[in-house]
Protein backbone atom coordinates (compact mmCIF):
# COMPACT_ATOMS: atom_id res chain seq x y z
CA UNK A 1 0.00 0.00 0.00
CA UNK A 2 1.58 3.10 -0.73
CA UNK A 3 2.04 5.37 1.84
CA UNK A 4 -0.68 7.96 0.98
CA UNK A 5 -2.92 7.80 -1.72
CA UNK A 6 -5.27 10.44 -2.96
CA UNK A 7 -7.84 10.49 -5.98
CA UNK A 8 -6.24 12.62 -8.58
CA UNK A 9 -9.62 13.81 -9.96
CA UNK A 10 -10.08 16.64 -11.72
CA UNK A 11 -13.15 17.39 -9.35
CA UNK A 12 -15.46 19.64 -11.35
CA UNK A 13 -17.61 21.24 -8.44
CA UNK A 14 -19.88 23.88 -10.01
CA UNK A 15 -19.72 27.19 -7.99
CA UNK A 16 -21.17 28.00 -4.57
CA UNK A 17 -21.51 23.65 -4.24
CA UNK A 18 -19.76 21.48 -1.58
CA UNK A 19 -16.59 18.88 -2.31
CA UNK A 20 -15.10 17.09 -0.13
CA UNK A 21 -12.25 14.02 -0.96
CA UNK A 22 -9.77 11.70 1.12
CA UNK A 23 -6.61 10.60 1.62
CA UNK A 24 -5.66 7.48 2.92
CA UNK A 25 -2.18 6.77 4.56
CA UNK A 26 -0.79 3.59 5.71
CA UNK A 27 1.17 4.55 8.82
CA UNK A 28 -1.31 3.79 11.33
CA UNK A 29 1.37 5.70 13.48
CA UNK A 30 0.99 9.21 12.02
CA UNK A 31 0.08 11.84 14.16
CA UNK A 32 0.13 15.07 12.32
CA UNK A 33 -1.20 15.57 8.54
CA UNK A 34 -1.01 18.62 6.37
CA UNK A 35 -3.15 19.38 3.44
CA UNK A 36 -1.31 21.54 1.18
CA UNK A 37 -2.70 23.83 -1.80
CA UNK A 38 -0.61 24.01 -4.72
CA UNK A 39 -1.85 26.52 -7.86
CA UNK A 40 -0.21 25.86 -11.42
CA UNK A 41 3.33 25.98 -11.52
CA UNK A 42 3.36 27.04 -8.10
CA UNK A 43 4.89 25.61 -4.72
CA UNK A 44 2.88 24.24 -2.43
CA UNK A 45 1.26 26.60 0.76
CA UNK A 46 0.32 25.35 4.04
CA UNK A 47 -3.62 25.39 3.78
CA UNK A 48 -4.40 23.38 6.83
CA UNK A 49 -2.87 21.23 9.84
CA UNK A 50 -4.87 18.36 11.37
CA UNK A 51 -3.48 17.08 14.79
CA UNK A 52 -6.41 15.40 16.24
CA UNK A 53 -10.32 14.57 15.47
CA UNK A 54 -9.97 17.29 12.49
CA UNK A 55 -9.41 21.38 12.05
CA UNK A 56 -11.89 23.89 10.77
CA UNK A 57 -11.06 27.16 8.50
CA UNK A 58 -13.51 29.10 7.39
CA UNK A 59 -15.24 27.33 4.74
CA UNK A 60 -12.81 24.37 4.83
CA UNK A 61 -12.68 21.61 7.06
CA UNK A 62 -10.44 18.55 7.79
CA UNK A 63 -11.19 15.47 9.26
CA UNK A 64 -9.36 12.88 10.78
CA UNK A 65 -10.56 8.81 10.54
CA UNK A 66 -7.86 6.89 12.57
CA UNK A 67 -9.91 4.02 12.45
CA UNK A 68 -10.23 3.96 8.69
CA UNK A 69 -6.88 5.90 8.19
CA UNK A 70 -8.06 8.35 5.95
CA UNK A 71 -8.28 12.25 6.47
CA UNK A 72 -10.94 14.50 4.55
CA UNK A 73 -11.24 18.09 3.25
CA UNK A 74 -14.41 19.64 2.83
CA UNK A 75 -14.81 22.61 1.04
CA UNK A 76 -17.96 24.42 1.36
CA UNK A 77 -19.36 27.25 -0.90
CA UNK A 78 -16.45 26.69 -3.53
CA UNK A 79 -15.27 29.90 -4.80
CA UNK A 80 -13.79 30.47 -8.61
CA UNK A 81 -10.22 30.71 -6.54
CA UNK A 82 -10.71 27.88 -5.26
CA UNK A 83 -9.53 26.04 -8.21
CA UNK A 84 -6.19 24.03 -7.52
CA UNK A 85 -4.49 20.99 -6.39
CA UNK A 86 -4.79 20.02 -2.79
CA UNK A 87 -1.86 17.82 -1.42
CA UNK A 88 -1.98 15.60 1.23
CA UNK A 89 1.13 15.79 3.14
CA UNK A 90 2.11 12.61 6.04
CA UNK A 91 4.98 12.28 8.15
CA UNK A 92 7.05 8.92 6.77
CA UNK A 93 7.83 6.31 8.81
CA UNK A 94 12.05 6.33 8.80
CA UNK A 95 11.65 9.58 11.50
CA UNK A 96 13.99 11.96 8.85
CA UNK A 97 11.30 14.34 9.30
CA UNK A 98 10.52 13.68 5.83
CA UNK A 99 6.62 13.69 4.77
CA UNK A 100 5.31 11.79 1.80
CA UNK A 101 3.23 13.63 -0.46
CA UNK A 102 -0.33 12.01 -2.07
CA UNK A 103 -0.48 12.92 -6.14
CA UNK A 104 -3.17 15.81 -5.32
CA UNK A 105 -7.19 16.41 -5.75
CA UNK A 106 -7.28 18.59 -8.51
CA UNK A 107 -10.17 21.15 -8.21
CA UNK A 108 -11.86 22.67 -10.66
CA UNK A 109 -14.31 24.89 -9.73
CA UNK A 110 -17.03 25.82 -12.69
CA UNK A 111 -18.80 29.50 -12.80
CA UNK B 1 6.34 33.67 9.22
CA UNK B 2 9.22 31.67 7.63
CA UNK B 3 10.29 31.82 4.77
CA UNK B 4 12.29 29.77 1.95
CA UNK B 5 13.68 31.60 -0.75
CA UNK B 6 14.57 30.06 -3.90
CA UNK B 7 16.99 30.95 -6.76
CA UNK B 8 16.89 30.93 -9.87
CA UNK B 9 13.29 30.63 -10.70
CA UNK B 10 13.69 30.10 -14.29
CA UNK B 11 16.84 28.94 -15.67
CA UNK B 12 17.28 27.75 -19.28
CA UNK B 13 20.87 25.78 -20.13
CA UNK B 14 21.91 23.73 -23.30
CA UNK B 15 22.48 20.08 -22.80
CA UNK B 16 25.48 18.69 -21.53
CA UNK B 17 25.49 22.06 -18.71
CA UNK B 18 25.43 22.64 -15.34
CA UNK B 19 23.20 24.23 -13.18
CA UNK B 20 23.17 25.36 -9.69
CA UNK B 21 19.58 26.30 -7.91
CA UNK B 22 20.01 27.82 -3.95
CA UNK B 23 17.49 27.64 -1.37
CA UNK B 24 17.88 29.74 1.70
CA UNK B 25 15.69 30.14 4.81
CA UNK B 26 15.51 33.32 5.46
CA UNK B 27 15.01 34.12 9.19
CA UNK B 28 15.09 30.71 10.77
CA UNK B 29 17.63 27.98 10.60
CA UNK B 30 17.42 25.06 8.61
CA UNK B 31 19.37 22.04 9.60
CA UNK B 32 17.51 19.86 7.25
CA UNK B 33 16.50 21.08 3.77
CA UNK B 34 14.22 18.46 1.18
CA UNK B 35 14.72 18.74 -2.25
CA UNK B 36 11.82 17.61 -4.72
CA UNK B 37 11.18 17.10 -8.60
CA UNK B 38 7.95 17.67 -9.32
CA UNK B 39 6.80 17.06 -13.31
CA UNK B 40 3.70 18.14 -15.50
CA UNK B 41 0.30 16.86 -13.82
CA UNK B 42 2.74 14.74 -11.33
CA UNK B 43 2.80 14.92 -7.61
CA UNK B 44 6.32 16.28 -5.78
CA UNK B 45 9.05 13.15 -5.42
CA UNK B 46 11.31 13.88 -2.87
CA UNK B 47 14.97 13.96 -4.26
CA UNK B 48 16.92 14.08 -1.32
CA UNK B 49 17.29 15.41 2.62
CA UNK B 50 20.07 17.44 2.59
CA UNK B 51 21.15 17.92 6.31
CA UNK B 52 23.70 20.82 7.45
CA UNK B 53 27.10 19.70 7.89
CA UNK B 54 26.77 16.18 6.16
CA UNK B 55 25.98 14.12 3.32
CA UNK B 56 22.72 14.86 1.49
CA UNK B 57 20.58 11.58 1.62
CA UNK B 58 19.09 10.63 -1.04
CA UNK B 59 16.03 8.26 -2.11
CA UNK B 60 15.97 5.52 -4.38
CA UNK B 61 16.79 6.01 -7.93
CA UNK B 62 18.27 9.42 -7.76
CA UNK B 63 21.90 9.69 -9.31
CA UNK B 64 24.07 11.64 -6.26
CA UNK B 65 26.76 12.44 -8.77
CA UNK B 66 23.84 13.80 -11.03
CA UNK B 67 22.22 15.48 -8.43
CA UNK B 68 24.88 17.27 -6.21
CA UNK B 69 23.71 18.58 -3.09
CA UNK B 70 25.60 20.89 -0.19
CA UNK B 71 24.26 22.39 2.95
CA UNK B 72 27.20 24.47 3.88
CA UNK B 73 25.26 26.51 6.42
CA UNK B 74 21.93 26.39 8.26
CA UNK B 75 20.28 28.70 6.31
CA UNK B 76 21.70 27.46 2.54
CA UNK B 77 21.20 24.27 0.39
CA UNK B 78 22.16 24.34 -2.86
CA UNK B 79 21.31 21.57 -5.63
CA UNK B 80 23.51 21.06 -8.60
CA UNK B 81 22.30 19.53 -11.72
CA UNK B 82 25.15 18.25 -13.14
CA UNK B 83 25.68 17.96 -17.18
CA UNK B 84 21.72 18.61 -17.88
CA UNK B 85 20.05 16.82 -20.36
CA UNK B 86 16.87 17.35 -21.72
CA UNK B 87 14.89 14.32 -19.42
CA UNK B 88 16.14 16.44 -16.46
CA UNK B 89 13.62 19.31 -17.24
CA UNK B 90 11.75 19.70 -14.37
CA UNK B 91 10.00 21.78 -12.00
CA UNK B 92 12.82 21.69 -8.85
CA UNK B 93 11.61 22.94 -5.24
CA UNK B 94 13.35 22.57 -2.13
CA UNK B 95 11.67 23.08 1.39
CA UNK B 96 12.42 23.64 5.35
CA UNK B 97 10.71 22.71 8.51
CA UNK B 98 10.41 25.61 10.85
CA UNK B 99 10.19 23.39 14.09
CA UNK B 100 8.98 26.76 16.09
CA UNK B 101 6.26 27.16 13.81
CA UNK B 102 5.93 23.37 13.16
CA UNK B 103 5.37 23.66 9.44
CA UNK B 104 7.21 23.02 6.08
CA UNK B 105 7.77 25.79 4.27
CA UNK B 106 8.19 25.78 0.34
CA UNK B 107 10.55 27.72 -1.73
CA UNK B 108 9.20 28.65 -5.01
CA UNK B 109 10.28 26.25 -7.04
CA UNK B 110 13.23 26.81 -10.05
CA UNK B 111 11.88 25.35 -13.49
CA UNK B 112 14.76 24.18 -15.58
CA UNK B 113 14.22 23.63 -19.57
CA UNK B 114 17.27 21.72 -20.79
CA UNK B 115 17.40 22.66 -24.52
Amino acid sequence: RKEVEQDPGPFNVPEGATVAFNCTYSNSASQSFFWYRQDCRKEPKLLMSVYSSGNEDGRFTAQLNRASQYISLLIRDSKLSDSATYLCVVPQRDGNNRLAFGKGNQVVVIP
Amino acid sequence: GAVVSQHPSWVICKSGTSVKIECRSLDFQATTMFWYRQFPKQSLMLMATSNEGSKATYEQGVEKDKFLINHASLTLSTLTVTSAHPEDSSFYICSARDYSFGELFFGEGSRLTVL
